[in-house]
């Protein structure tokens, strides 16, 4: 049900770097709608991560940074940390029949 | 610093009416151009948005879900609600509450800065 592709999951060591996209269409990111992500760890509600496509909150750590282009979006964490294994996902608004707000599959972050 | 808490009946019968409210703390639900909102997460799957409501009572809803949705707004307790009718075991899910903010230059309809911290609803009988 998803309008936005994640892929399932991704996994780095400590340290490393790697990224999650997000895949998306001509009625949501790739009409030029913002892109936002979000971590949310195991039995906790969702955290803003990145708003506005590569914008962080207070508190959020550099490491995190987000970028779009075309229908596509990227999350990208540097010096992977244990405290990062979590699930992400992007969200974005939508204008055609899939709703306002659309959320990407969600991604598994493993820290090996 | 905004908080939010769900609360409501944690068991429904099949096709009777989910109930749940979500109460809004550390700030005025009027204040500000602010969406409040709704969204769903199955048990291992991901997130669904139901509905948002703006403090005038303006509400926009998920099309999948809008035949039974009805969210409404209480200013004087703070308080914003959900209504889904005809529940199955599909509607099994964690809900949130989440308000929604759109800053000056954003395209599209914001983004969620504040969630409460969810409530497990189960369908069963």
């Amino acid at each position: 049900q998803s309008v936005l592709t994640q892929p399932p999951s991704v996994s780095g060591a400590p340290g490393q770097r790697v990224t999650i996209s997000c895949t998306g269409s001509s009625s949501n990111i790739g009409a030029g709608y913002d892109v936002h992500w979000y971590q949310q760890l195991p039995g906790t509600a969702p955290k803003l991560l990145i708003y506005g496509n590569s914008n962080r909150p207070s508190g959020v750590p550099d490491r995190f940074s987000g970028s779009k282009s075309g229908t596509s979006a990227s999350l990208a964490i540097t010096g992977l940390q244990a405290e990062d294994e979590a699930d992400y996902y992007c969200q974005s608004y939508d204008s055609s029949l899939s709703g306002l707000y659309v959320f990407g599959t969600g991604t598994k972050v493993t820290v090996l | 610093q905004v908080q939010l808490q769900e609360s409501g009946p944690g068991l429904v019968k099949p096709s009777q009416t989910l109930s749940l409210t979500c109460t809004v703390s550390g700030g005025s639900i009027s204040s500000g151009s602010y969406y409040w909102s709704w969204i769903r997460q199955p048990a291992g799957k991901g997130l669904e948005w139901i509905g948002r409501i703006y403090t005038s009572g303006s509400t926009n809803y998920n099309p999948s879900l809008k035949s039974r949705v009805t969210i409404s707004v209480d200013t004087s307790k703070n308080q914003f609600s959900l209504k889904l009718s005809s529940v199955t075991a599909a509607d099994t899910a964690v809900y949130y509450c989440a308000r929604v903010f759109s800053r000056v230059g954003a395209t599209g309809g914001g983004h969620f800065d504040y969630w409460g911290q969810g409530t497990l609803v189960t369908v069963s009988s």
